[in-house]
């Protein structure tokens, strides 16, 4: 099976950076991908690595390190509107498997 | 930009009613794919479809719950006999290809309450 550990809540200051961690433990691994959800809103793909490193995209980038088992989201400048869950989720390497298996998220609040 | 779309967006029904989720994917995405979300929790897999067919499925996806794709836009949830515990936020998601699968673009949902 799979299990994802990720922080259930973090707040920072706008305009600061935030790193949110995941663990997983995976019976097969293909990737770690990240996705923001806003309260009612659908879960939107954010960035995604299957090598070890670094992935930038923006204001965001994520980080794997598939010896460790572990990746992180960074924020930077944070924004208002940055306020959302982040959830990572992993996509299982078996044959034929396309399925994304969530962690519970981290909700991200950003004051002022 | 093309996106995902579901309706209802919101479905009240009474417990032991048959419901069908409705969701159009992207049209040149291949794989389709229904999750849920209870108010709160995370989001879990129910199903993938790829070809006319299911390619895997969640415990949760018992034989109360089936898929259809029946015609080349529409993909469909059905739940045969609702209980309490279904109630919940639908997502349906696509992605254009299997190398692309870890990006999976999701509709806005349907929430569906039962009583």
């Amino acid at each position: 099976g799979q299990s994802l550990e990720q922080p259930s809540e973090v707040t920072a200051v706008e305009g600061a950076i935030v790193q949110i961690n995941c663990t997983y433990q995976t019976s097969g691994f293909y990737g770690l991908s990240w996705y923001q959800q806003h309260d009612g809103g659908a879960p939107t793909f954010l960035s995604y690595n299957a090598l070890d490193g670094l992935e930038e995209t923006g204001r965001f980038s994520s980080f794997l390190s598939r010896s460790d088992s572990y990746g992180y989201l960074l924020l930077q400048e944070l924004q208002m509107k940055d306020s959302a869950s982040y959830f990572c989720a992993v996509r299982d390497s078996g044959a034929g498997s396309y399925q994304l298996t969530f962690g519970k998220g981290t909700k991200l609040s950003v004051i002022p | 930009e093309p996106e995902v779309t579901q309706t209802p967006s919101h479905q009240v029904t009474q417990m032991g009613q048959e419901v069908i989720l409705r969701c159009v994917p992207i049209s040149n995405h291949l794989y389709f794919y229904w999750y849920r979300q209870i108010l709160g929790q995370k989001v879990e897999f129910l199903v993938s479809f790829y070809n006319n067919e299911i390619s895997e499925k969640s415990e949760i996806f018992d034989d109360q719950f089936s898929v259809e794709r029946p015609d080349g836009s529409n993909f469909t949830l059905k739940i045969r006999s609702t209980k309490l515990e279904d109630s919940a936020m639908y997502f349906c998601a696509s992605s254009e290809s299997s190398t692309a699968t870890y990006e999976q673009y999701f509709g806005p949902g349907t929430r569906l309450t039962v009583t």
